[in-house]
């Protein structure tokens, strides 16, 4: 099993579509956790940090759920430019530090 | 641009040679990150820096790798010996004291022939 699992891709969504990403770790040590955002042949560029409580900016909402090791990220009103691969990424402390990058969810938005 | 900046962009060499590739990470940032990416994969943790110390290697970095942080500031990683494996995308990233936001330069393509 993946230390971090993401939804397989591609989604196919309609501008002004909602879409919702998922993505389960295994580590319990998970500390951190964060969304980010690869364009093809670029650097990820940190969308947002995920707290328990929840986090919202602007049409981009972010939810962790420590009990059941879930990350959730939900797109509203999706953008033509908002096409690119979503990576779920957790730092954990297993002895040591490590950052663990999901393989990363592909989204299209078609006009 | 006060970003991270890596060095060279791009790598063609032959199997057999040694590579440097350079990274320079945000001036206030003390923690410094290098991961490898291939096509269709997430990037994947090589190793970690705090300031000049190594803290953290992954299992990944075989004996041909090695990475250093001489005066905590720019850092280097070297591949002796290339093989086509190694072939990817090597990226950098450099995080605040504060929090563990990670900011990435634009990574080094290596392609080894």
């Amino acid at each position: 099993r993946k230390e971090v699992e993401q939804d397989p891709g591609p989604f196919n969504v309609p501008e002004g579509a909602t879409v919702a990403f998922n993505c389960t770790y295994s580590n319990s040590a998970s500390q951190s956790f964060f969304w980010y955002r690869q364009d093809c042949r670029k650097e990820p560029k940190l969308l947002m940090s995920v707290y328990s409580s929840g986090n919202e900016d602007g049409r981009f909402t972010a939810q962790l759920n420590r009990a059941s090791q879930y990350i959730s990220l939900l797109i509203r009103d999706s953008k033509l430019s908002d096409s690119a691969t979503y990576l779920c990424v957790v730092n954990a402390y297993t002895g040591g530090f490590k950052t663990i990058f999901g393989a990363g969810t592909r989204l299209f938005v078609k006009a | 641009d006060t970003g991270v900046s890596q060095d060279p962009r791009h790598k063609i060499t032959k199997r057999g040679q040694n590579v440097t590739f350079r990274c320079d990470p945000i001036s206030e940032h003390n923690r410094l990150y290098w991961y490898r990416q291939t096509l269709g994969q997430g990037p994947e943790f090589l190793t970690y820096f705090q300031n000049e110390a190594q803290l953290e290697k992954s299992r990944l970095l075989s004996d041909r790798f090695s990475a250093e942080r001489p005066k905590g500031s720019f850092s280097t990683l070297e591949i002796q010996r290339t093989e086509q494996g190694d072939s990817a995308m090597y990226l950098c990233a450099s995080s605040p004291q504060q929090g563990y936001e990670q900011y990435f330069g634009p990574g080094t393509r290596l392609t080894v022939t």
